[in-house]
């Protein structure tokens, strides 16, 4: 079965430390999507990547095609960056998207 | 600048009962989707649809139907509730798959069911 792993499941930092979430897969992908769900609930699309690396302000996505391998990285984090961060994957073969079970972040004061 | 909207947000339903749940966009995406969420585990597609009078299976279909008869509404409908078939509920939609350049997903603020 094609599997989106995430890491790690947890993780607690102070504010201004430098933030690293991982996403592995299994096969051949089209795109990988990052997305943030808020402590409310909603879900926002954060980047769509197929390869190298995107920024958008304090965060920046990487991809390793070879590797089945992205990272979302956040940098100075701030405490309203605390949220559930969600890996998804678009198979070759599929249609759809596969999604990881999330990384939930909490930034301290 | 609605985006998708949801309803309703919350519910309490009883073995056995029937109900509707509305996704509704105003953007003009071709494609919309219906997802579940569980404690532990990542966002699974229940159905989706492609465009006005289309609807197709997902990973979990069993025990949801759909449709899609006006492109801006995509309705996700539970027959028979059961107590598994408790979660967060969450529509999306897209203009096309997504599989191009900056497509992407916008997301309902979710609708939390509960089946006692």
């Amino acid at each position: 079965k094609n599997e989106v792993e995430q890491s790690p499941q947890n993780l607690t930092a102070q504010e201004g430390e430098f933030i690293t979430i991982n996403c592995s897969y299994s096969v051949g992908i089209s795109a990988l999507h990052w997305l943030q769900q808020h402590p409310g609930g909603g879900i926002v699309s954060l980047f769509m990547l197929s390869s190298g690396k995107k920024k958008h302000g304090r965060l920046i996505a990487t991809i390793n095609i070879q590797e089945k391998h992205s990272s979302l990285h956040i940098t100075a984090s701030h405490p309203r960056d605390s949220a559930v961060y969600i890996c998804a994957v678009r198979w070759y073969s599929a249609r759809q998207l596969t999604f990881g079970s999330g990384t939930q972040l909490t930034v301290l004061p | 600048n609605a985006g998708v909207t949801q309803t309703p947000k919350f519910r309490v339903l009883k073995t056995g009962q029937s109900m509707t749940l509305l996704c509704a966009q105003d953007m003009n995406h071709e494609y919309m989707y219906w997802y579940r969420q569980d404690p532990g585990m990542g966002l699974r597609l229940i159905h989706y649809s492609v465009g006005e009078g289309t609807t197709a299976k997902g990973e979990v279909p069993d025990g949801y139907n759909v449709s899609r008869l006006k492109k801006q509404n995509f309705l996700l409908g539970l027959e028979s509730a059961a107590p598994s078939q408790t979660s967060v509920y969450f529509c999306a939609s897209s203009f096309t798959a997504l599989v191009i350049g900056a497509n992407v997903l916008t997301f309902g603020a979710g609708s939390r069911l509960t089946v006692l």
